[in-house]
């Protein structure tokens, strides 16, 4: 696609759910990352898939969080029994491999998350 | 591993005044550093990046900044600033071999007043 799909764009939830937030990179880019922005937080980083290669999972809070990337493109980032400190923006980005343009991320919209 | 340290968490400036927003950054290995830019209800985007070469960047709406390998900083810079350029202004750093992630500063709240 033209740029960094994410959805849903918004997403409420009760305490103890579990959600599912999807991100569909540029066609093309083997990079995909997923960031968490919380007021005041700036952006944390969560998880790193490059192309084939183990994913990067440091940034993880807990094992409540998990991602999957399918086929090397669509990524799936679950929360289980989501928390009230869980809300935030989930921002994906993608980036393509090699030369120049390594590292130069294109952001999604975002996916905002409230837990009630 | 890199990171980031963006001092300012929030600029105050008045219009056509010159801004500098402050990013130090800390790494065992050579770098690519950046500038994203989040305006009010938008996403990320980027502002300019140091790869290689000059170590004065320039970027969109008249931006630059200087990468600074002794002082390991890379601070952005306007000569004069709009209203317009209120936001959010991340400075990210990566090493520049292979394929390494992206790590953020906590960001600086650029406000420009009439």
């Amino acid at each position: 696609g033209a740029g960094v799909s994410q959805s849903p764009s918004n997403k409420v939830t009760e305490k103890g759910k579990d959600v599912e937030l999807r991100c569909d990179p540029i066609s093309g880019h083997t990079a995909l990352y997923w960031y968490r922005q919380s007021l005041g937080q700036g952006l944390e980083f969560l998880i790193y898939f490059q192309g084939n290669s183990a994913p990067d999972k440091s940034g993880l809070p807990s094992d409540r969080f998990s991602a999957e990337r399918t086929g090397g493109s669509v990524s799936t980032l679950t929360i289980q029994r989501t928390q009230q400190e869980d809300s935030a923006v989930y921002l994906c980005a993608s980036s393509p491999s090699g030369g120049s343009g390594a590292n130069v991320l294109t952001f999604g919209a975002g996916s905002r998350l409230t837990v009630l | 591993a890199q990171s980031v340290t963006q001092l300012d968490s929030q600029v105050p400036v008045f219009e056509e005044a010159p801004v500098e927003l402050r990013c130090n950054y800390s790494s065992s290995v050579s770098v690519y550093l950046f500038w994203y830019v989040q305006y009010p209800n938008q996403g990320l985007q980027l502002l300019l990046k140091y790869l290689s070469g000059s170590t004065l960047v320039k970027g969109i709406n008249g931006f630059e900044a200087e990468f600074n390998k002794s002082q390991t900083s890379f601070h952005l810079r306007k000569p004069s600033v709009h209203i317009s350029d209120t936001a959010e202004y991340f400075c990210a750093v990566s090493g520049n071999t292979g394929f390494q992630k992206l790590v953020f500063g906590t960001g600086t709240r650029l406000l420009v007043s009439p």
